[in-house]
């Protein structure tokens, strides 16, 4: 069965402090790739994501993620975090075959002002 | 539009009670799925349907049933509620499978049984 692994359960952070969650999924075919954020108290919205082209993708709110096909990576980066960027993070992944989204198990991220 | 909505968005049991949650979609699309999701495990599949009329499990289905008599609703149904499905139940919706496929969630529904 696919996996998706998040390597960081919670991580904490000072505002403008560069951000940075991993992700790797154990499927080997042909893979979408997704990041969602969850807000507290909010349903999940999509952040970016891959599908096939350049690999490094730009989301919303500054958000970017590079797909390593090699590593099976799709690792989520910010440059410099704000206090409202605190939230539950989800990186999830869908065979180009399959109805069925596999998701990490998040990462809480807390940003300090 | 009002895209994915999921009603109640709150709700409280007791062990044994029945309950069903209703997920909308008004975005036409042919794919949609419930989710659990709880601390520290993501979120999880428990059912999805792949178009009106069809339904199919998912990786928790164990003590839920679903239904699909229309294209924009898709319902999930406890007949017999335990503690353990204390959780919040996400609806999602899609108009695409595998390739080019992202779904879009409801705002979700937190259950407690008590």
């Amino acid at each position: 069965a696919q996996s998706v692994s998040q390597h960081n359960h919670h991580v904490i952070l000072s505002e403008a402090a560069s951000l940075e969650l991993g992700c790797n999924y154990s499927y080997g075919g042909t893979v979408n790739l997704f990041w969602y954020v969850q807000y507290p108290g909010q349903h999940l919205q999509l952040l970016l994501k891959y599908f096939s082209g350049d690999p490094l993708v730009k989301g919303i709110k500054g958000f970017e993620a590079e797909f390593i096909k090699s590593k099976f990576s799709f690792n989520l980066r910010k440059p410099s975090v704000q206090w409202s960027d605190t939230a539950e993070y989800f990186c999830a992944v869908i065979p180009s075959n399959d109805y069925k989204l596999s998701f990490g198990a998040g990462t809480t991220v807390t940003v300090r002002a | 539009n009002a895209g994915v909505t999921q009603t109640p968005k709150f709700r409280v049991l007791k062990t044994g009670q029945s309950m069903t949650l209703l997920c909308a979609q008004d975005m036409n699309h042919e794919y949609m799925y419930w989710y659990r999701q709880d601390p520290g495990m993501g979120l999880r599949l428990i059912h999805y349907s792949v178009g009106e009329g069809t339904t199919a499990k998912g990786e928790v289905p164990d003590g839920y049933n679903v239904s699909r008599l229309k294209k924009q609703n898709f319902l999930l149904g406890l007949e017999s509620a335990a503690p353990s499905q204390t959780s919040v139940y996400f609806c999602a919706s899609s108009s695409l499978a595998g390739l080019y496929n992202e779904q879009f969630f409801g705002p979700g529904t937190r259950l407690t049984v008590l």
